[in-house]
């Protein structure tokens, strides 16, 4: 099976500009979740989607967003960014048995806000 | 909010020495993950604990769950270079729900030839 792929893998923006990044999961996981990784704060949970639904959402302000589309695919949008948006983002698509949850991430969209 | 407390951050021996990388919390959890990354690259999964007094070894790797289900270790033995990279704890909250998986800051392993 392909590993999960995110597009971008590099992104230059500036201050104030919205970016919108792009995460396909591995066939068959119908879980996408959302990472922040910067080197101060380490790996920060954004959210997570199953069935094109929100179902957990970590605590990022409400320029954060996401969605998720029948196929699975997911998307995440961040709007007005800051300086400290500058991070690596990294999506992991995973499926869960009861209390188990492995997650496979993607090689990360890095992003640096000028 | 779930808080792992990985040790030490930051950790440069040479190559064919032990070590042990510890991952704490006040917080019980239903499992614990260890993972790996590479510069460049997303975390790769190593191993997954669930039950309290668990070790699991994968070849030179050895993991270990608290068994209290709040703490995990990582010992590598005689570490190569191949070992360098951030190892990463991540746990799920017993406590169930909705807060994904809880991750630790890392530990930077250097493995000198």
């Amino acid at each position: 099976k392909a590993g999960v792929t995110q597009t971008p893998r590099y992104l230059i923006k500036t201050r104030g500009q919205q970016v919108t990044l792009s995460c396909s999961p591995i066939s068959g996981h119908r879980s996408v979740s959302w990472y922040q990784q910067t080197p101060g704060q380490g790996l920060q949970f954004l959210f997570e989607y199953f069935s094109e639904t929100q179902r957990n959402k970590g605590n990022f302000p409400g320029r954060f967003s996401g969605r998720q589309f029948s196929n699975s695919r997911s998307e995440m949008n961040v709007s007005t960014l800051e300086l400290g948006d500058s991070a690596l983002y990294l999506c992991a698509s995973s499926y869960r048995t009861g209390y188990q949850e492995t997650q496979y991430f993607g090689p990360g969209t890095r992003l640096l806000v000028l | 909010t779930q808080l792992l407390e990985q040790s030490p951050q930051f950790l440069s021996i040479q190559e064919g020495e032990n070590l042990t990388v510890y991952c704490n919390s006040s917080s019980v959890f239903s499992s614990l993950q260890w993972y790996r990354q590479e510069p460049g690259e997303g975390p790769v999964l190593l191993v997954t604990v669930v039950t309290g007094g668990e070790v699991k070894k994968l070849k030179r790797l050895t993991f270990q769950f608290g068994d209290a289900r709040k703490d995990s270790s990582l010992h590598i033995t005689a570490a190569q270079p191949g070992d360098t990279g951030l190892y990463l704890c991540a746990g799920v909250y017993s406590g169930g729900g909705a807060d994904g998986l809880t991750f630790g800051k890392g530990t930077h392993l250097i493995i000198q030839p």
